[in-house]
C-alpha cells in the first residue's frame, strides 16, 4: 500500500487517558501534516512537520498537544489527559514538497468516555 | 472574514446535469488551490489542484481560477449519484505552511 496510513482507525480513551495517533506518509513524501476534523465541522490544520522538525504548529492547541516526526518511523500525534472535547477524526496528510499537494490517509476516530 | 469560505448548500442537481461549486479566498498571495472530495465517514480524497488563472480540464472535472477576483470553482460535467459528496476547496495560506479548508459544499445528484 503506498498510500497513506494511520493507525488505530478507531480509538476509545476514558478522560484523563493519552491518546497517540500514528501516521506514515506516502513512500517519497517526507513533508507530514495533521488536521483535525469535528463533527459536521471543517478541516483544521493543527501542525506541518519534516523529518525531526515541526515547521509550523500554529493550529495545535497549546496545552496537551504534541506532535513528531522522528527520523526513523512515523509521526505521532500525542493528546494527554484527553478531554471529551477532544472526540473528532483526526487526520494526516503528507506532501512530496512544500506548497504540493496533499494526500490524506484514512483518519482515526478518537472517542473520548 | 473567513479565509476560504463556500456555500454549505447542499446543491441539489439533476443526474446528467452540470453542478458548479464556487469558492472565494481572502489571502491575495495564496498561489495554489485544490479541490477534495469527502464522502460521509472517509478522509477527503483530492479531485483537483490548480495554480494559474484560467481553466484546467480531468475527465469531467473543470477548476477555473480567477486570481483577480479571489475566486477558483470546480465544475463537474455529466453528474452521477455517486458523485454526491461534500466538496471542500483548499487554499495554501499564511505563507504557505498551512493548507485552510472552507466548510465543503453538499453536492446531492438526484435520479
Amino acid at each position: 500500500n503506498a498510500g497513506v496510513m494511520q493507525n488505530p482507525r478507531h480509538l476509545v480513551r476514558r478522560r484523563g487517558q493519552e491518546a497517540r495517533l500514528r501516521c506514515s506518509p506516502m513512500k517519497g513524501h517526507s513533508h507530514v501534516y495533521w488536521y483535525r476534523q469535528l463533527p459536521e465541522e471543517g478541516l483544521k490544520f493543527m501542525v506541518y512537520l519534516q523529518k525531526e522538525n515541526i515547521i509550523d504548529e500554529s493550529g495545535m492547541p497549546k496545552e496537551r498537544f504534541s506532535a513528531e516526526f522522528p527520523k526513523e518511523g512515523p509521526s505521532i500525534l500525542r493528546i494527554q489527559q484527553v478531554v471529551r472535547g477532544d472526540s473528532a477524526a483526526y487526520f494526516c496528510a503528507s506532501s512530496l514538497a512544500a506548497y504540493n499537494e496533499q494526500f490524506f490517509g484514512p483518519g482515526t476516530r478518537l472517542t473520548v468516555l | 472574514q473567513k479565509e476560504v469560505e463556500q456555500n454549505s448548500g447542499p446543491l441539489s442537481v439533476p443526474e446528467g446535469a452540470i453542478a458548479s461549486l464556487n469558492c472565494t479566498y481572502s489571502d491575495r498571495g495564496s498561489q495554489s488551490f485544490f479541490w477534495y472530495r469527502q464522502y460521509s465517514g472517509k478522509s477527503p480524497e483530492l479531485i483537483m489542484f490548480i495554480y494559474s488563472n484560467g481553466d484546467k480540464e480531468d475527465g469531467r472535472f473543470t477548476a477555473q481560477l480567477n486570481k483577480a477576483s479571489q475566486y477558483v470553482s470546480l465544475l463537474i460535467r455529466d453528474s452521477q449519484p455517486s458523485d454526491s459528496a461534500t466538496y471542500l476547496c483548499a487554499v495554501y495560506t499564511g505563507g504557505g505552511n498551512k493548507l485552510t479548508f472552507g466548510t465543503g459544499t453538499q453536492l446531492k445528484v438526484e435520479l
